[in-house]
Protein backbone atom coordinates (compact mmCIF):
# COMPACT_ATOMS: atom_id res chain seq x y z
CA UNK A 1 0.00 0.00 0.00
CA UNK A 2 1.57 3.46 -0.93
CA UNK A 3 1.64 5.75 2.38
CA UNK A 4 1.38 9.34 2.64
CA UNK A 5 3.18 10.58 -0.18
CA UNK A 6 4.18 14.43 0.02
CA UNK A 7 5.95 16.55 -2.64
CA UNK A 8 8.65 18.01 -3.22
CA UNK A 9 10.62 16.49 -0.61
CA UNK A 10 12.86 19.48 -0.18
CA UNK A 11 12.76 23.42 -1.27
CA UNK A 12 14.92 26.06 -1.05
CA UNK A 13 13.59 29.49 -1.97
CA UNK A 14 14.13 33.23 -1.79
CA UNK A 15 12.07 35.06 1.16
CA UNK A 16 8.80 36.28 -0.49
CA UNK A 17 8.47 33.85 -2.53
CA UNK A 18 5.55 31.69 -2.83
CA UNK A 19 5.98 27.91 -1.83
CA UNK A 20 3.37 25.42 -1.92
CA UNK A 21 3.60 22.34 -0.04
CA UNK A 22 1.51 18.91 -1.65
CA UNK A 23 0.13 16.15 -0.52
CA UNK A 24 -1.64 12.95 -0.85
CA UNK A 25 -3.08 11.03 1.92
CA UNK A 26 -3.67 7.07 1.97
CA UNK A 27 -6.81 6.04 -0.11
CA UNK A 28 -9.60 6.01 2.10
CA UNK A 29 -8.30 7.90 4.51
CA UNK A 30 -11.11 10.93 5.74
CA UNK A 31 -8.82 12.78 7.97
CA UNK A 32 -5.75 15.06 6.86
CA UNK A 33 -3.20 16.91 9.23
CA UNK A 34 -0.72 19.07 8.59
CA UNK A 35 2.64 19.35 10.92
CA UNK A 36 5.35 21.49 11.48
CA UNK A 37 8.15 20.46 12.88
CA UNK A 38 11.12 22.85 14.23
CA UNK A 39 13.89 22.21 16.91
CA UNK A 40 12.43 25.57 19.11
CA UNK A 41 8.69 24.47 18.75
CA UNK A 42 8.72 20.89 17.47
CA UNK A 43 5.64 18.87 16.13
CA UNK A 44 3.13 21.86 15.65
CA UNK A 45 -0.48 21.09 14.26
CA UNK A 46 -0.96 23.37 11.74
CA UNK A 47 -4.30 22.26 10.24
CA UNK A 48 -7.13 19.66 10.27
CA UNK A 49 -9.48 18.30 7.44
CA UNK A 50 -12.34 16.30 7.87
CA UNK A 51 -13.93 15.07 4.85
CA UNK A 52 -11.74 17.35 2.73
CA UNK A 53 -13.79 20.38 4.86
CA UNK A 54 -10.92 22.35 6.98
CA UNK A 55 -12.20 21.55 11.07
CA UNK A 56 -9.51 23.45 12.73
CA UNK A 57 -6.91 26.26 11.56
CA UNK A 58 -5.90 27.32 15.20
CA UNK A 59 -2.88 26.46 14.64
CA UNK A 60 -2.20 28.29 11.59
CA UNK A 61 0.69 30.78 12.47
CA UNK A 62 -1.07 33.93 10.13
CA UNK A 63 -2.86 34.81 7.04
CA UNK A 64 0.29 34.01 4.92
CA UNK A 65 -0.25 30.13 5.62
CA UNK A 66 -3.42 28.67 3.70
CA UNK A 67 -4.38 25.39 3.29
CA UNK A 68 -7.07 23.40 0.98
CA UNK A 69 -8.35 20.28 0.01
CA UNK A 70 -10.01 20.42 -3.12
CA UNK A 71 -10.61 16.44 -3.02
CA UNK A 72 -9.91 13.19 -1.18
CA UNK A 73 -6.96 12.60 -2.01
CA UNK A 74 -5.10 16.11 -2.36
CA UNK A 75 -4.24 18.54 -0.33
CA UNK A 76 -2.13 21.55 -0.67
CA UNK A 77 -0.53 23.76 2.36
CA UNK A 78 0.65 27.66 0.52
CA UNK A 79 2.92 29.82 2.48
CA UNK A 80 2.92 33.74 0.77
CA UNK A 81 4.62 35.46 0.86
CA UNK A 82 7.92 32.91 2.39
CA UNK A 83 9.27 34.07 5.19
CA UNK A 84 13.16 33.00 6.49
CA UNK A 85 11.17 31.74 10.21
CA UNK A 86 9.22 29.32 8.20
CA UNK A 87 12.29 26.77 7.46
CA UNK A 88 10.67 23.93 8.90
CA UNK A 89 9.98 20.45 8.03
CA UNK A 90 6.04 20.51 7.04
CA UNK A 91 4.75 16.77 7.91
CA UNK A 92 1.37 15.42 6.15
CA UNK A 93 -0.79 13.04 7.58
CA UNK A 94 -4.11 10.90 7.63
CA UNK A 95 -6.17 8.74 9.15
CA UNK A 96 -9.16 6.48 8.67
CA UNK A 97 -11.61 7.70 10.62
CA UNK A 98 -13.11 11.36 11.82
CA UNK A 99 -9.59 12.13 13.35
CA UNK A 100 -11.08 12.39 16.72
CA UNK A 101 -7.83 12.27 18.65
CA UNK A 102 -8.02 8.46 19.54
CA UNK A 103 -6.81 7.35 15.36
CA UNK A 104 -3.40 6.34 14.72
CA UNK A 105 -1.72 8.96 12.40
CA UNK A 106 0.38 8.01 9.44
CA UNK A 107 2.86 10.36 8.34
CA UNK A 108 4.40 11.09 4.99
CA UNK A 109 7.98 11.66 4.29
CA UNK A 110 7.62 15.62 5.10
CA UNK A 111 9.22 18.67 3.19
CA UNK A 112 11.74 20.44 4.44
CA UNK A 113 11.67 23.76 3.43
CA UNK A 114 14.45 26.20 3.67
CA UNK A 115 14.22 30.15 3.10
CA UNK A 116 16.65 32.31 2.32
CA UNK B 1 -3.99 25.43 26.74
CA UNK B 2 -3.36 21.96 26.67
CA UNK B 3 0.77 20.83 26.92
CA UNK B 4 2.18 17.87 26.67
CA UNK B 5 5.53 17.72 28.07
CA UNK B 6 8.47 14.93 27.70
CA UNK B 7 12.07 14.16 29.65
CA UNK B 8 14.17 13.97 29.51
CA UNK B 9 14.93 16.43 26.46
CA UNK B 10 18.08 13.87 25.27
CA UNK B 11 19.66 10.51 26.48
CA UNK B 12 22.72 9.05 25.51
CA UNK B 13 22.96 5.01 27.18
CA UNK B 14 25.79 2.80 26.26
CA UNK B 15 24.18 -0.37 24.31
CA UNK B 16 22.65 -2.76 26.32
CA UNK B 17 21.72 -0.15 28.98
CA UNK B 18 18.12 0.60 29.77
CA UNK B 19 16.14 3.73 28.32
CA UNK B 20 13.12 5.49 29.87
CA UNK B 21 10.82 8.63 29.14
CA UNK B 22 8.35 10.16 30.70
CA UNK B 23 5.23 11.87 29.31
CA UNK B 24 3.24 14.39 31.37
CA UNK B 25 0.22 16.04 31.01
CA UNK B 26 -1.28 19.11 31.85
CA UNK B 27 -4.99 17.44 31.73
CA UNK B 28 -6.67 14.64 31.79
CA UNK B 29 -6.15 12.33 28.57
CA UNK B 30 -8.71 10.24 27.07
CA UNK B 31 -5.90 8.06 25.48
CA UNK B 32 -2.26 8.58 24.90
CA UNK B 33 0.01 7.69 21.73
CA UNK B 34 3.81 7.39 21.00
CA UNK B 35 5.70 7.46 18.21
CA UNK B 36 9.05 6.69 16.71
CA UNK B 37 10.89 9.10 14.33
CA UNK B 38 14.42 8.37 13.48
CA UNK B 39 16.71 11.14 12.47
CA UNK B 40 15.97 12.45 9.12
CA UNK B 41 12.58 10.60 8.90
CA UNK B 42 8.87 10.77 10.13
CA UNK B 43 6.85 10.11 13.23
CA UNK B 44 5.54 6.42 13.03
CA UNK B 45 3.22 5.30 15.23
CA UNK B 46 4.05 2.63 17.93
CA UNK B 47 0.96 2.16 20.22
CA UNK B 48 -1.76 3.79 21.93
CA UNK B 49 -2.81 2.97 25.59
CA UNK B 50 -6.41 3.96 26.43
CA UNK B 51 -7.57 2.54 29.98
CA UNK B 52 -6.12 3.99 33.65
CA UNK B 53 -3.12 2.01 34.94
CA UNK B 54 -2.71 0.41 31.44
CA UNK B 55 0.67 -1.82 30.39
CA UNK B 56 1.23 -2.76 26.96
CA UNK B 57 4.59 -4.35 25.40
CA UNK B 58 6.13 -4.53 22.16
CA UNK B 59 9.56 -6.87 22.76
CA UNK B 60 11.55 -5.01 24.39
CA UNK B 61 9.66 -1.72 24.58
CA UNK B 62 7.52 -0.81 27.74
CA UNK B 63 4.53 1.56 27.74
CA UNK B 64 2.85 2.41 30.66
CA UNK B 65 -0.46 4.67 31.09
CA UNK B 66 -0.84 6.60 34.61
CA UNK B 67 -3.75 5.62 36.95
CA UNK B 68 -4.88 9.36 36.46
CA UNK B 69 -4.48 9.40 32.70
CA UNK B 70 -2.24 12.01 33.25
CA UNK B 71 1.22 10.78 32.70
CA UNK B 72 3.09 8.01 30.33
CA UNK B 73 5.89 6.21 29.84
CA UNK B 74 7.92 4.74 27.91
CA UNK B 75 10.87 1.86 28.89
CA UNK B 76 13.61 0.10 26.40
CA UNK B 77 15.35 -2.67 27.74
CA UNK B 78 18.61 -3.68 26.81
CA UNK B 79 19.19 -0.77 24.11
CA UNK B 80 20.07 -1.25 20.58
CA UNK B 81 21.74 0.84 18.01
CA UNK B 82 18.26 0.56 16.37
CA UNK B 83 16.22 2.19 19.14
CA UNK B 84 18.17 5.45 17.71
CA UNK B 85 15.49 8.38 17.47
CA UNK B 86 13.70 10.67 18.77
CA UNK B 87 10.22 9.02 20.61
CA UNK B 88 6.95 11.02 21.01
CA UNK B 89 3.86 11.01 23.10
CA UNK B 90 1.08 12.43 21.66
CA UNK B 91 -2.16 12.84 23.03
CA UNK B 92 -6.04 14.73 21.97
CA UNK B 93 -6.18 18.26 23.15
CA UNK B 94 -9.87 19.66 24.25
CA UNK B 95 -10.72 19.98 20.14
CA UNK B 96 -9.98 16.21 20.00
CA UNK B 97 -6.47 17.17 18.12
CA UNK B 98 -3.19 15.14 18.63
CA UNK B 99 -0.68 17.55 20.17
CA UNK B 100 2.64 16.15 20.22
CA UNK B 101 5.00 15.91 23.23
CA UNK B 102 8.75 17.62 23.15
CA UNK B 103 10.07 14.77 22.51
CA UNK B 104 13.15 12.43 23.87
CA UNK B 105 15.95 12.04 21.37
CA UNK B 106 18.10 8.95 22.07
CA UNK B 107 21.60 8.00 21.40
CA UNK B 108 22.98 4.72 21.69
CA UNK B 109 26.43 4.50 21.82
CA UNK B 110 27.82 1.33 20.93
Amino acid sequence: DAGVIQSPRHEVTEMGQEVTLRCKPISGHNSLFWYRQTMMRGLELLIYFNNNVPIDDSGMPEDRFSAKMPNASFSTLKIQPSEPRDSAVYFCASSPGQGGGNEKLFFGSGTQLSVL
Amino acid sequence: GQQVMQIPQYQHVQEGEDFTTYCNSSTTLSNIQWYKQRPGGHPVFLIQLVKSGEVKKQKRLTFQFGEAKKNSSLHITATQTTDVGTYFCAGPSTGNQFYFGTGTSLTVIP
